[in-house]
């Protein structure tokens, strides 16, 4: 099916473990981000890619790694996880960063860390 | 400081009812604003995207409006349904380093 994927959807880890949140879309978009999403808070940008092995920070990128080795696959890594990031994680994907283009989100992640 | 602002933070309405939800910003320069419908447990879906030109655009029954100049946007939401009931964000871009802002959402609930 078209559209942007991740997984796993729910995800319970402890302190201390790592824990990789997969993201997929099937436009072929250049742009694909990570954000989290906190009650109280908007959404907030971790990294961003523009391109395959192209990869920037976001306002909140501490913790977390990513990688992008096909256009199609944007992967989270959190290396070693705290309670402070027990959050609901989104991917999303687009042709522009920033112009008025949509972003698409996909439907994601509610990550607990205990 | 670039800053999105949205009022109320939530608002109940009965069905059938028109609201509107108000978004302020200090994003500059300006480069585009766009309208996000969040359902509960999913990720936000597109409802519009503007440019400084505009200053009105609807979707079925969302319409909103932008005024650059006071730095303003609305969202007017036509004949409420039960369907309606979300979070809807406002997301602010700037032109210069491709920055995005997210406002916190207000929370809508639509009761029967």
């Amino acid at each position: 099916d078209a559209g942007i994927t991740q997984s796993p959807r729910y995800k319970i880890t402890e302190t201390g473990r790592q824990v990789t949140l997969m993201c997929h879309q099937t436009w072929s978009h250049s742009y694909m981000f990570w954000y989290r999403q906190d009650l109280g808070h908007g959404l907030r940008l971790i990294y961003y890619s523009a391109a395959a092995d192209i990869t920037d920070k976001g306002e909140v990128p501490d913790g977390y790694v990513v990688s992008r080795s096909k256009t199609e696959n944007f992967p989270l890594t959190l290396e070693s996880a705290t309670r402070s990031q027990t959050s609901v994680y989104f991917c999303a994907s687009s042709v522009e960063r920033s112009g008025p283009y949509e972003q698409y989100f996909g439907p994601g992640t509610r990550l607990t860390v205990t | 400081k670039n800053q999105v602002e949205q009022s109320p933070q939530s608002l109940i309405i009965l069905e059938g009812k028109n609201c509107t939800l108000q978004c302020n910003y200090t994003v500059s320069p300006f480069s585009n604003l766009r309208w996000y419908k969040q359902d509960t447990g999913r990720g936000p879906v597109s409802l519009t995207i503007m440019t400084f030109s505009e200053n009105t655009k609807s979707n079925g029954r969302y319409t909103a409006t932008l005024d650059a100049d006071t730095k303003q946007s609305s969202l007017h939401i036509t004949a409420s349904q039960l369907s309606d009931s979300a979070s809807y964000i406002c997301v602010v871009s700037r032109s210069s380093a491709s920055k995005i802002i997210f406002g916190s959402g207000t929370r809508l609930s639509i009761r029967p």
